[in-house]
């Protein structure tokens, strides 16, 4: 399966600890891109990355919240200190993305946070 | 601040019959649109796109209609088939930036 892969797919947490998921994208995609979905709304735009450096974040993205992309392929996302309010499906996606122009961006599974 | 918005939660078609899906936006900074289908426990997966310079784009079963003076896209399913049941978004790629702001999503079920 060449497609995005993300592990878990599910998670199962309690209030206060931390996680962290992990995003494989598609084999030479310069772009990663990672979404929060929450119930009845759309995805949500949390940050993205051009190779590994971090081009853009969002103020979703509290200061409990890192992503990282060490090497420019893989990408992991850390939740410290979880929340109820984070519960949510975790999207990642990735893209062939050259400059600010619109780039298809493939989505994966989706990583289910359940904070208990 | 809903910049992109999808009025209605769901809809209900016929098989064989047209599915319009709706959409409007607020900001004109938007220089493509998007479709995207999403079945439980996956992913949502690209479906048609639009550069905001044109105001049509057809493929196969689906074409997407855009308006930019009334901030309206649409996408339309003909022939509507069961298989087309799922949710879909509208989504929006914001020029400059490389992300994309999503509506809220509509249920389309078709059913025999």
């Amino acid at each position: 399966d060449t497609g995005v892969s993300q592990n878990p797919r599910h998670k199962i947490t309690k209030r206060g600890q931390n996680v962290t998921f992990r995003c494989d994208p598609i084999s030479e995609h310069n772009r990663l891109y990672w979404y929060r979905q929450t119930l009845g709304q759309g995805p949500e735009f949390l940050t993205y990355f051009q190779n590994e450096a971090q081009l853009e974040k969002s103020r979703l993205l509290s200061d409990r919240f890192s992503a990282e992309r060490p090497k420019g392929s893989f990408s992991t996302l850390e939740i410290q200190r979880t929340e109820q309010g984070d519960s949510a499906m975790y999207l990642c996606a990735s893209s062939v993305g050259q400059g600010r122009v619109y780039n298809e961006q493939f989505f994966g599974p989706g990583t289910r946070l359940t904070v208990l | 601040d809903q910049q992109v918005k999808q009025n209605s939660p769901s809809l209900s078609v016929q098989e064989g019959r047209i599915s319009i899906l709706n959409c409007d936006y607020t900001n004109s900074m938007f220089d493509y649109f998007l479709w995207y289908k999403k079945y439980p426990a996956e992913g949502p997966t690209f479906l048609i796109s639009i550069s905001s310079i044109k105001d049509k784009n057809e493929d196969g079963r689906f074409t997407v209609f855009l308006n930019k003076s009334a901030k309206h896209l649409s996408l339309h399913i003909v022939p509507s088939q069961p298989g087309d049941s799922a949710v879909y978004f509208c989504a929006a790629h914001r020029l400059n930036t490389d992300k994309l702001i999503f509506g809220t999503g509509t249920r389309l079920q078709v059913f025999p």
